[in-house]
């Protein structure tokens, strides 16, 4: 398998402008994350889908900001209008409930990330 | 999720074991400790996670106090690919979040 994979590697945008980034998981994973990381805050949940359905999404950080799982193989997370502090790498990890020997394995697997600059 | 303390920043010699300690004083029966690492410019890679009996895996061994309020992963011979942010990360059983604390930025000299 490919891994994660994530859509740009790189975007630069200006204030006020539509952003939207695109996430392809592992063939098979049933969980998908979205995570942000910056110098500042460090690297922090947004969201997750368990089966294509929102689970959790108390760390999106505002209205601007939303997220989407049409299907088992794609997710984008948007935001609109962009602002400055939203500059960050944006990371997508997909993972799969299973259990060996009787325990649960969760092990996460990231993409490479995209790397947003809002100017 | 219990909070995890680590030290900021760690050498180590190549070639070397190298040793990452984590405390983790209120943890639960139910909670795991998991390890993460993040190469600079990558997303983070899962290493290794316990209970409450030591680990190891072709990565890493996870060495638990019998008490869990701590840990330490080895990474036996460290080689300069193994310069990266570790991550120690507490989370309970069936739990999906992962909660990233600052981590430690292990050096790798040659």
């Amino acid at each position: 398998d490919a891994g994660v994979i994530q859509s740009p590697r790189h975007e630069v945008t200006e204030m006020g402008q539509e952003v939207t980034l695109r996430c392809k998981p592992i063939s098979g994973h049933d969980y998908l994350f979205w995570y942000r990381q910056t110098m500042m805050r460090g690297l922090e949940l947004l969201i997750y889908f368990n089966n294509n359905v929102p689970i959790d999404d108390s760390g999106m950080p505002e209205d601007r900001f939303s997220a989407k799982m049409p299907n088992a193989s794609f997710s984008t997370l948007k935001i609109q209008p962009s602002e400055p502090r939203d500059s960050a790498v944006y990371f997508c990890a997909s993972s799969q409930h299973r259990t060996i020997a009787g325990e649960r394995n969760d092990e996460q697997f990231f993409g490479p990330g995209t790397r947003l600059t809002v100017l | 999720d219990a909070k995890t303390t680590q030290p900021p920043s760690m050498d180590c010699a190549e070639g070397r074991a190298a040793n990452l300690p984590c405390n983790h004083s209120t943890i639960s029966g139910n909670e795991y400790v998991y390890w993460y690492r993040q190469i600079h410019s990558q997303g983070p890679q899962y290493i290794i996670h316990g209970l409450k009996n030591n680990e190891t895996n072709e990565m890493a061994s996870l060495i638990i106090t019998e008490d869990r309020k701590s840990s330490t992963l080895i990474l036996p011979h460290a080689t300069l690919r193994d310069t990266a942010v570790y991550y120690c990360i507490v989370r309970a059983q069936g739990a999906q979040k992962l909660v990233f604390g600052q981590g430690t930025r292990l050096t790798i000299n040659p």
